[in-house]
């Protein structure tokens, strides 16, 4: 088993449309959680750090459930820009990337 | 941008020849990383460094060797390369290896190896 599992997608939602991803992460040892974002041949980018209280930056929510080692992010109002590969992170003693989830925005 | 740089930026290579790849950064961090990125995976770590000629081993490190003599370049060695290890190769830093909202992890622009 993965240590950090994502739906892999693709997700084809149209511009405007709310989009939520899920991930889960297997080691209850793990302390900080992150969301990526990764567009077609090019690096991976911090998109935003994730806290157990829930976090917000602009159209973008990301929660984190520690009991249930559960983590999603929400894209509101979705742009033909947000259409990239969302990479959760988790980091425990070194950084474990999931195998990312694939979003396209289509006019 | 966070300046990161990796050379070559695509190498095509046969099988059992030696491949060297180059990650050098202008920010004077202490740790530098090498990842390998495949189709069904995440980022793996390969092998990493937190300080000159100090570096260990991280996930899938079999197969590969680091150097680092500077602060500002890591360096990936592929002594002997096989098909499996055709990948895209991502170099990354960090001021921490505790990586938090305060201390993130950059990476470089990647290197597509193909090893045929």
């Amino acid at each position: 088993r993965k240590e950090v599992e994502q739906d892999p997608g693709p997700f084809n939602v149209p511009e405007g449309a709310t989009v939520a991803f899920n991930c889960t992460y297997s080691n209850s040892a793990s302390q900080s959680f992150f969301w990526y974002r990764q567009d077609c041949r090019k690096e991976p980018k911090l998109l935003m750090s994730v806290y157990s209280s829930g976090n917000e930056d602009g159209r973008f929510t990301a929660q984190l459930n520690r009991a249930s080692q559960y983590i999603s992010l929400l894209i509101r109002d979705s742009k033909l820009s947000d259409s990239a590969t969302y990479l959760c992170v988790v980091n425990r003693d070194d950084m474990r990337f999931g195998a990312g989830t694939r979003l396209t925005v289509k006019p | 941008d966070a300046g990161i740089t990796q050379s070559p930026r695509h190498k095509v290579t046969e099988t059992g020849t030696p491949v060297t790849l180059r990650c050098h950064q202008t920010e004077n961090h202490r740790y530098m990383y090498w990842y390998r990125q495949d189709p069904g995976h995440g980022l793996r770590l390969i092998h990493y460094s937190y300080g000159v000629k100090d570096t260990d081993k991280g996930e899938v490190s079999d197969g590969y060797s680091v150097s680092r003599s500077k602060t500002e370049d890591f360096l990936l060695t592929l002594e002997s390369a096989t098909s499996s290890q055709t990948s895209v190769y991502f170099c990354a830093i960090s001021e921490s290896w505790r990586i938090s909202r305060s201390y993130e992890q950059y990476f470089g622009p990647g290197t597509r190896l193909t090893v045929t």
